[in-house]
Formats: C-alpha cells, sequence, structure tokens
C-alpha cells in the first residue's frame, strides 16, 4: 500500500461545477497535511493546510479525518483556472518526512 | 519576505558527466531545506532533507550528494550521472520546527541526461 494515496484522474469539469479529491495516507502518526496545487511543468505551490477542525478558504474547503486517515479538497464554483493537478501532502512531527501523493489532475471547461 | 531561488531552470548533460545543482533562500534565518525530484508524470520523491549547516540526511540511496555550506545554500551534486537521473529538480525550505506553514518551492530545474 502506498503511504500516499490519491485517484489519479482525470476529473473533466465544466466551470461552475462543485469537485472532490479524495486522499488516504498509511501512517496514523503523521502530523501535518496540506493540499499542494501543481501547474504543468512548474513548481508545487501551497494551496492550503488541513486543520482537524476542517477549513475553508474562499472556494476550497479542506477536511481531515484521522480515525479513517482521510483527507478531501473540496472546490466549489470551479474556474477555468482552477485546471491543475492537486497535491496531497503528509508529514510527520518536525515535517522531514513528507509524503507527496502522485497527484489528482483536473480540467475545468467552459 | 522571503524568497528562494534555484538554477539552471534546465540542463542537459551526457551521461557520465557531474552535476551541480544549486538552491539559496533570502528573508529567512535556520530554514529547513530539501531536495526533490519528480520524475515524467510521477510523484514528488524526498532525496535530502537539511536541519543546519553540514547536516544533511539522505532518504533515498544513489549516486547524489547533497550539502549545506551556508544556513541559507543548498547544493545537490553527482560525480557521474545516469540516464534515471533524468526529471525535474525541485529544492524547497520551510520554517524550522513549524511544519504546519508547509513548504516552499524553488522554481525547479529540469535535467535531462542523454
Amino acid at each position: 500500500r502506498k503511504e500516499v494515496e490519491q485517484d489519479p484522474g482525470p476529473f473533466n469539469v465544466p466551470e461552475g461545477a462543485t469537485v472532490a479529491f479524495n486522499c488516504t495516507y498509511s501512517n496514523s502518526a503523521s502530523q501535518s497535511f496540506f493540499w499542494y496545487r501543481q501547474d504543468c511543468r512548474k513548481e508545487p505551490k501551497l494551496l492550503m493546510s488541513v486543520y482537524s477542525s476542517g477549513n475553508e478558504d474562499g472556494r476550497f474547503t479542506a477536511q481531515l479525518n484521522r480515525a479513517s486517515q482521510y483527507i478531501s479538497l473540496l472546490i466549489r464554483d470551479s474556474k477555468l483556472s482552477d485546471s491543475a493537478t492537486y497535491l496531497c501532502v503528509v508529514s510527520n512531527t518536525g515535517g522531514f518526512k513528507t509524503i507527496f501523493g502522485a497527484g489528482t489532475r483536473l480540467f475545468v471547461k467552459a | 519576505s522571503q524568497t528562494i531561488h534555484q538554477w539552471p531552470a534546465t540542463l542537459v548533460q551526457p551521461v557520465g558527466s557531474p552535476l551541480s545543482l544549486e538552491c539559496t533562500v533570502e528573508g529567512t534565518s535556520n530554514p529547513n531545506l530539501y531536495w526533490y525530484r519528480q520524475a515524467a508524470g510521477r510523484g514528488l520523491q524526498l532525496l535530502f532533507y537539511s536541519v543546519g549547516i553540514g547536516q544533511i540526511s539522505s532518504e533515498v540511496p544513489q549516486n547524489l550528494s547533497a550539502s549545506r555550506p551556508q544556513d541559507r545554500q543548498f547544493i545537490l551534486s553527482s560525480k557521474k550521472l545516469l540516464l534515471s537521473d533524468s526529471g525535474f529538480y525541485l529544492c524547497a525550505w520551510s520554517v524550522r520546527w513549524d511544519p504546519r506553514q508547509g513548504y516552499t518551492f524553488g522554481s525547479g530545474t529540469r535535467l535531462t541526461v542523454v
């Protein structure tokens, strides 16, 4: 079993749609969780951290379920500019052992 | 504000040649520094991380090495490149002892070994 698993997609959605990405992790001792966005041939950029209570940033909502070792990202009212690969990231205490998921590819079409 | 610089942006090297990629961070002190590699269509693989000058931890045994000669400088090297070393190399930094802030990546070096 991979340490961090994501559905690779691609997800093809129309503008304005709501789309959800899921991610599971295997190490129950993991402490920090993130979603990153990576555009084609570019470096990943931090989209948002994921907190136990769940958190929201505009159209983006992230949730963490420690019991099920599961992280999710919800994008509402999708824009063309949301087209990218979304990476689920899990770190241990101290942040040294950080595992990146392989990413979920999203295409938003007009 | 903090910035991270990585160069070169692209590199084509013959098999067996040496490699040196450099990364510098500005606007912060005592950062954690990282080297990652991303093969085409794959996820990021942590190669090395460093918590201080001269302190390097290797995650994957290979023909690469890393050094941190100064607090905000991180160098990735190889004495002899292999075809399998091709990939997208990314340097990153994070705030020491506060991983909740996540990583900031440099713009990457796309290495092709021919």
